[in-house]
């Protein structure tokens, strides 16, 4: 079985600042199967990145996406207030056939 | 602009059966191939648990697959989750979502999501 694994837990950052979320496979896996999600209390996830690298239509460019074979990262370049959240990265393709990762908060210091 | 909306009962019995209907609106389910159930137990992260194409074709989650059963009606835009043989650790928020499936580049990601559904399963 697949398994993500997403670090740190959580992140405690100021406004402005630069946020580096990882996200591990335990073997490799297809880029353009990845995929990273927020999602902020009482709301649904939604997307962000797709295939890796591309952003989802309206997001924002501070929010970018890279990676491959075992290694992925979500990077916010200077976090705005509405980015304190958490965020899921997600995998197709293996069993079970959707995989999430268990989540990293990203919260005020 | 596609919309996704999750009803069903917010209570169920230990041992019952867990229903949730998604309805679809803002476009036919059929010009969407895949669409699929994620829950997320309160102050935890996600979880899959199937998937389903308009042509009713399914996939399961292992780690559920002997008790959900998901389905589709096409004549009233919508897919249903059912899990049966429900305990505490079925309660959950429910989401239904799109599955977009990008055949240029092969992606495929979660575009579009209900609100959830929250379901505690107690006596």
């Amino acid at each position: 079985d697949i398994v993500l694994t997403q670090s740190p837990g959580t992140l405690s950052l100021s406004p402005g600042e630069r946020a580096t979320l990882s996200c591990r496979a335990n073997h490799s896996v297809a880029t353009i199967y990845f995929a990273w999600y927020q999602q902020k209390p009482g709301q649904a996830p939604r997307l962000l990145i797709y295939g890796a690298s591309s952003r989802a239509t309206g997001i924002p460019d501070r929010f970018s996406g890279s990676g491959s074979g075992t290694d992925f990262t979500l990077t916010i370049s200077r976090l705005e207030p509405e980015d304190f959240a958490v965020y899921y990265c997600q995998l197709y393709g293996s069993s079970p056939l959707w995989t999430f990762g268990q989540g990293t908060k990203v919260e005020i210091k | 602009q596609v919309q996704l909306q999750e009803s069903g009962p917010g209570l169920v019995k230990p041992s019952g059966t867990l229903s949730l209907t998604c309805a679809v609106s803002g476009g036919s389910i059929s010009s969407s191939d895949w669409w699929t159930w994620v829950r997320q137990p309160p102050g935890k992260g996600l979880e899959w648990i199937g998937e389903i194409h308009h042509s009713g074709t399914t996939n399961y989650n292992p780690s559920l697959r002997s008790r959900v059963t998901i389905s589709v009606d096409k004549s009233k835009n919508q897919f249903s989750l059912k899990l049966s043989s429900v305990t505490a650790a079925d309660t959950a928020v429910y989401y239904c979502a799109r599955i977009n499936w990008n055949y240029y580049d092969s992606t495929g990601y979660y575009d579009y999501w209900g609100q959830g559904s929250l379901v505690t399963v107690s006596s």
